[in-house]
């Protein structure tokens, strides 16, 4: 069974610019989250997708926003980028009642 | 207050000893409690989940968890150096309803 696959793994981007993250999740897994990882601030959520629809969203600026296709396949997109925005983002799909399987992640700089 | 609450450690046990992690966290109303392994560079994977009161034990894992106390603990008997990891404790359930909360993790050390 194939696990969670996210695209690309390492991208630089200059400051003011956008970038999109996406994510394959197990098949069969609707569930899709997407957090964000600093050696600061740990693993914070970003959203939860289900079903195409956000589930629950994190505490994040409005730049940040995702989107969840009828395949369960997952985008997120972070627009005008900042220095902070650095950091190892994570892809996770779960079945219900059980913890999320993580991809590799995608390890994004921003110069 | 933090949700889910974790001592960074580094905490450097012998090789063969017990380590023992610890957790708390701020909802009441929690329902499922996890704990993720995280080598340097890599994801975070799954290792144990707990969802009652009480023991559940994995091979050499052991997930403890304590709705009263609201507190969660991992141990790991006869460690290896291959346990040196940071061990993430997470939480779902109550006001964050699906998603899960990470703590921000445990550093740990197995000494030969």
């Amino acid at each position: 069974k194939a696990g969670v696959t996210q695209t690309p793994r390492y991208l630089i981007k200059t400051r003011g610019q956008q970038v999109t993250l996406s994510c394959s999740p197990i098949s069969g897994h609707r569930s899709v989250s997407w957090y964000q990882q600093t050696p600061g601030q740990g693993l914070q959520f970003l959203f939860e997708y289900f079903s195409e629809t956000q589930r629950n969203k994190g505490n994040f600026p409005g730049r940040f926003s995702g989107r969840q296709f009828s395949n369960s396949r997952s985008e997120m997109n972070v627009s005008t980028l900042e220095l902070g925005d650095s950091a190892l983002y994570l892809c996770a799909s779960g079945g219900e009642g059980y913890g999320y399987t993580f991809g590799s992640g995608t390890r994004l700089t921003v110069v | 207050q933090k949700e889910v609450e974790q001592n960074s450690g580094p905490l450097s046990v012998p090789e063969g000893a017990i380590a023992s992690l610890n957790c708390t966290y701020s909802d009441r109303g929690s329902q499922s409690f996890f704990w993720y392994r995280q080598y340097s560079g890599k994801s975070p994977e799954l290792i144990m989940f707990i969802y009652s009161n009480g023991d559940k034990e994995d091979g050499r894992f052991t997930a403890q968890l304590n709705k009263a106390s609201q507190y969660v603990s991992l141990l790991i008997r006869d460690s290896q150096p291959s346990d040196s990891a940071t061990y993430l404790c997470a939480v779902k359930g109550g006001s964050s309803a699906s998603k899960i909360i990470f703590g921000s993790g445990t550093r740990l050390s197995i000494r030969p």
